[in-house]
């Protein structure tokens, strides 16, 4: 099992270009997760997914967009990217079994904003 | 909304025992977890604590958790250099996992 992959692994953006960052699983986990880490401020989530077909807002949510079109995948989207986008980026999955949410990360993207 | 508080750092000797502390906010989180950071990589779950328990041991790992003053530790004894990494307390409500800022474990030799 590859658990949790993304890609790509680094890239650097010019401000208002757009991108998207693929996320993958493959242990058949219901939830999928995006967040940002930044130096100090831990991760931040910005959007999640507890189906195929569902999304929802997190904490930082303004200048992303999600999709779940597959159960295995999520996509975040950047459609004009700002220097405040520059951070790395984790995708992380679960399967929430009775109370516990036991996340699975993925090793992160960088992204630079210049 | 829900706060999870830790130091940045922490730096201990070899050998020596390390406590990272953690402070949440919201009472009504079930389970609360440590996770560990290493360069370069995503975040692997250490170890985890149910809401009603006060205390988990899992090998060199200890976890405290004292409800009523909503703080949450994280014991390493014998800390390793393969220990230097930086560790998250996370609160959990269901699907929701609110992450700490991390601390950064330095292990000098």
């Amino acid at each position: 099992n590859a658990g949790v992959t993304q890609t790509p692994k680094f890239r650097v953006l010019k401000t208002g270009q757009s991108m998207t960052l693929l996320c993958a699983q493959d242990m058949n986990h219901e939830y999928m997760y995006w967040y940002r880490q930044d130096p100090g401020m831990g991760l931040r989530l910005i959007h999640y997914s507890v189906g195929e077909g569902t999304t929802a807002k997190g904490e930082v949510p303004d200048g992303y967009n999600v999709s779940r079109l597959k159960k295995q995948n999520f996509l975040l989207g950047l459609e004009s990217a700002a220097p405040s986008q520059t951070s790395v980026y984790f995708c992380a999955s679960s399967s929430v079994v009775g109370l516990r949410n036991e996340q699975f990360f993925g090793p992160g993207t960088r992204l630079t904003v210049l | 909304g829900e706060d999870v508080e830790q130091s940045l750092f922490l730096s201990v000797r070899e050998g020596d025992s390390s406590v990272i502390n953690c402070t949440y906010t919201d009472s009504s989180s079930t389970y609360l977890y440590w996770y560990k950071q290493e360069p370069g990589a995503g975040l692997q779950l250490l170890t985890y604590i149910f809401s009603n328990m006060d205390m988990k041991q899992d090998q060199r790992l200890t976890v405290l958790l004292n409800k009523k003053d909503k703080h949450l530790s994280l014991r390493i004894a014998d800390t390793q250099t393969g220990d230097s990494a930086i560790y998250f307390c996370a609160e959990a409500l269901y699907q929701k996992v609110t992450f700490g800022t991390g601390t950064k474990l330095q292990v000098i030799p």
